[in-house]
């Protein structure tokens, strides 16, 4: 069980395009949802907070407007880089935690994509 | 301020046990995480530790004293596989996870 899944994998594209990356919980229901990215040889960064029906969370120095977060259901949240360019080239990964049992719940992660501008 | 400290790297061999350290400081603290990443990958849950003492699983365990602001990730006969980075994250009191910045471990024949 817990079983989050991201979509796609990798992304190769053109500096100035958009890219949606798509995370989802298959067998349980998540109301939050959490957006990492990590750089090579570098921890894990927390962009946002991602929240069922409301507006996203942001990490202090990350633009809302820049990193679009949408999560319209309960098992999908999706991260929109608006015109990226090669310094946002990076691996992002999504996570989600299991509701039930309360916010000590692990957070189940995505297998990442990995996002490379050229 | 919050913060997670464990080693940057550590060293061992093939069928041996290893211990990672980690130091945690957090306004409130709600419980311990260890994850392991494999290069490349995303992380993958190992442990979670709220009450003091060890809890083992298979061939990993994980120690957690409170009053010391210390836990450890204990893994025993050591394969090549478990060659990766160990992330030891603190819950605070929000529920809010404070990532360390990993230990690698290199597992030598």
């Amino acid at each position: 069980g817990a079983v989050v899944s991201q979509h796609p994998s990798w992304v190769i594209c053109k500096s100035g395009t958009s890219v949606k990356i798509e995370c989802r919980s298959l067998d349980f229901q998540a109301t939050t949802m959490f957006w990492y990215r990590q750089f090579p040889k570098q921890s894990l960064m927390l962009m946002a907070t991602s929240n069922e029906g409301s507006k996203a969370t942001y990490e202090q120095g990350v633009e809302k407007d820049k990193f679009l977060i949408n999560h319209a259901s309960l098992t999908l949240s999706t991260l929109t880089v608006t015109s990226a360019h090669p310094e946002d080239s990076s691996f992002y990964i999504c996570s989600a935690r299991v509701e039930a049992g309360g916010e000590s719940q692990p957070q189940h992660f995505g297998d990442g994509t990995r996002l490379s501008i050229l | 301020g919050q913060n997670i400290d464990q080693p940057t790297e550590m060293t061992a061999t093939e069928g041996a046990i290893v211990q990672i350290n980690c130091t945690y400081q957090t306004s409130g603290f709600n419980g311990l995480f260890w994850y392991q990443q494999h290069a490349g990958e995303a992380p993958t849950f190992l442990s979670y530790n709220v009450l003091d003492g060890l809890e083992e699983k298979g061939r990993f365990s994980s120690f957690l004293s409170r009053s010391k602001g210390y836990s450890y990730l204990l893994l025993k006969e050591l394969q090549m596989k478990d060659s990766a980075s160990y992330l030891c994250a603190g819950l605070d009191s929000n529920y809010q996870l404070i990532w360390g910045a990993g230990t690698k471990l290199i597992i030598k024949p």
